[in-house]
């Protein structure tokens, strides 16, 4: 049970780059999240998906975009990097049953991006 | 608007001195609050978490918080620090587990800082 994975762990790219970030959770959670982590700004949602075929706007989606490809796995694609998206992105997932006892949030090691 | 702050940017404690971490929130329901921990480079890991029941809320690594609903907050204690809690502490909100797809809402965070 490898919990929530995401690749890559590092990456440098220059300004109007794309890439992808692919995150998998192994656990059957219905709910995934991507979140950036800047310093002194906490996290803040990108984008999420409640369930398998949807997706939906977090706190801050531009320059974003995301795949739900199927229950296991939620990409997050940058179509043209900039400065500005120089982050650490954390991808979780979440175990929802339907009981607060249940509900937590598993997060990713992390994906750190530089954009030069 | 729904809101977390965390007043303390960041705290040394002295091993072995107790620790008391500051969490306030907004927010317009009930809330259902948690405690993370981001060790240097790494993803974040759940302390605790509150839904409802007994305010006072056991966690991991001999942690616990307690809700306040009057002064809307949820504060972070440890009784004595081991230098190996030394880390980043974020507070979250996040809705209730009906609503399965919201995300958390997370406070800036509180690095803590541990002295010999």
């Amino acid at each position: 049970n490898a919990g929530v994975t995401q690749t890559p762990k590092f990456q440098v790219l220059k300004t109007g780059q794309s890439m992808t970030l692919q995150c998998a959770q192994d656990m059957n959670h219905n709910s995934m999240y991507w979140y950036r982590q800047d310093p002194g700004m906490g996290l803040r949602l990108i984008y999420y998906s409640a369930s398998e075929g949807t997706t939906d706007k977090g706190e801050v989606p531009n320059g974003y975009n995301v795949s739900r490809l199927n229950k296991r796995e939620f990409s997050l694609r940058l179509e043209s990097a900039a400065p500005s998206q120089t982050s650490v992105y954390f991808c979780a997932s979440r175990d929802w049953r339907g009981t607060s006892n249940t509900d937590t949030q598993y997060f990713g090691p992390g994906t750190r991006l530089t954009v030069l | 608007a729904q809101s977390v702050t965390q007043p303390d940017i960041h705290i040394t404690v002295s091993e072995g001195a107790s620790l008391e971490l500051r969490c306030n929130y907004s927010y317009g329901a009930t809330p259902y609050l948690f405690w993370y921990v981001q060790s240097p480079g790494q993803g974040l890991q759940l302390l605790l978490k509150y839904f409802s029941g007994d305010t006072l809320v056991q966690g991991i690594k001999g942690f616990e918080a307690e809700f306040k609903r009057s002064q809307s907050s949820f504060n972070l204690r440890k009784p004595s620090v081991h230098w190996s809690d030394a880390a980043e502490y974020f507070c979250a909100v996040g809705a209730p587990p009906h609503q399965a797809g919201t995300a958390l809402i997370f406070g800036k965070g509180t690095t803590l800082s541990v002295s010999s």
